[in-house]
């Protein structure tokens, strides 16, 4: 039944130590997107994936990056975690961008602690 | 640029009180506006929508009315249960810059027995 598939739920790292958190979809909706969500907060979007066009947040550090290898399957890869990185990841995706298109599926989200 | 305003939490009522929380929105052109709830430890859940001036969107005793003269889309429920307890974000997406969604900054609503 699940639709959004985010793993792992919690994550550990190393200060300045590469993780890749991931996130899968049987929606086959076009558009997936990544955000962060720090405690008591908003969720922030970092970018989104239209088919295979990338589309980055103007306010997104560099040192997260998005591969989205096919439709189902999208990655976020933080290249040197800080400890301000610590939150909850959260995947969405939509069936595409348009008018009455905009419903957004969330998944579970993972929880990623810096150690 | 859009911007989404809720009512400041916490929020905190009686199992059976009437609940609304307020959600007031900035945006150009003609938005689509969103209630998510989320639930501790877990992403968020469509609650309800409503796509254009007018629309009412209801979902599990919950509604909401877009409210284009006023910019809102408050939510509401006659009688909240103690398995309401939650956080709720209002969220516009402009159907006019790549569908950009923006949402509030939340109201933790919790309810007694």
């Amino acid at each position: 039944d699940a639709m959004v598939i985010q793993n792992p739920r919690y994550q550990v790292t190393q200060f300045g130590k590469p993780v890749t958190l991931s996130c899968s979809q049987t929606l086959n909706h076009n558009v997936m997107y990544w955000y962060q969500q720090k405690s008591s907060q908003a969720p922030k979007l970092l970018f989104h994936y239209y088919d295979k066009d990338f589309n980055n947040e103007a306010d997104t550090p560099d040192n997260f990056q998005s591969r989205r290898p096919n439709t189902s399957f999208c990655f976020l890869d933080i290249r040197s975690p800080g400890l301000g990185d610590a939150a909850m990841y959260l995947c969405a995706t939509s069936r595409d961008l348009g008018q009455g298109e905009g419903e957004q599926y969330f998944g579970p989200g993972t929880r990623l602690t810096v150690t | 640029g859009d911007s989404v305003t809720q009512m400041e939490g916490p929020v905190t009522l009686s199992e059976e009180a009437f609940l609304t929380i307020n959600c007031t929105y900035t945006a150009t052109g003609y938005p689509s506006l969103f209630w998510y709830v989320q639930y501790p430890g877990e992403g968020l859940q469509l609650l309800l929508k409503a796509t254009k001036a007018d629309d009412k969107g209801s979902n599990k005793g919950f509604e909401a009315t877009y409210r284009k003269e006023t910019t809102s889309f408050h939510l509401e429920k006659g009688s909240v249960q103690v398995s309401d307890s939650a956080v709720y974000f209002c969220a516009l997406r402009d159907n006019t810059n790549a569908g950009k969604s923006t949402f509030g900054d939340g109201t933790t609503l919790t309810v007694k027995p």
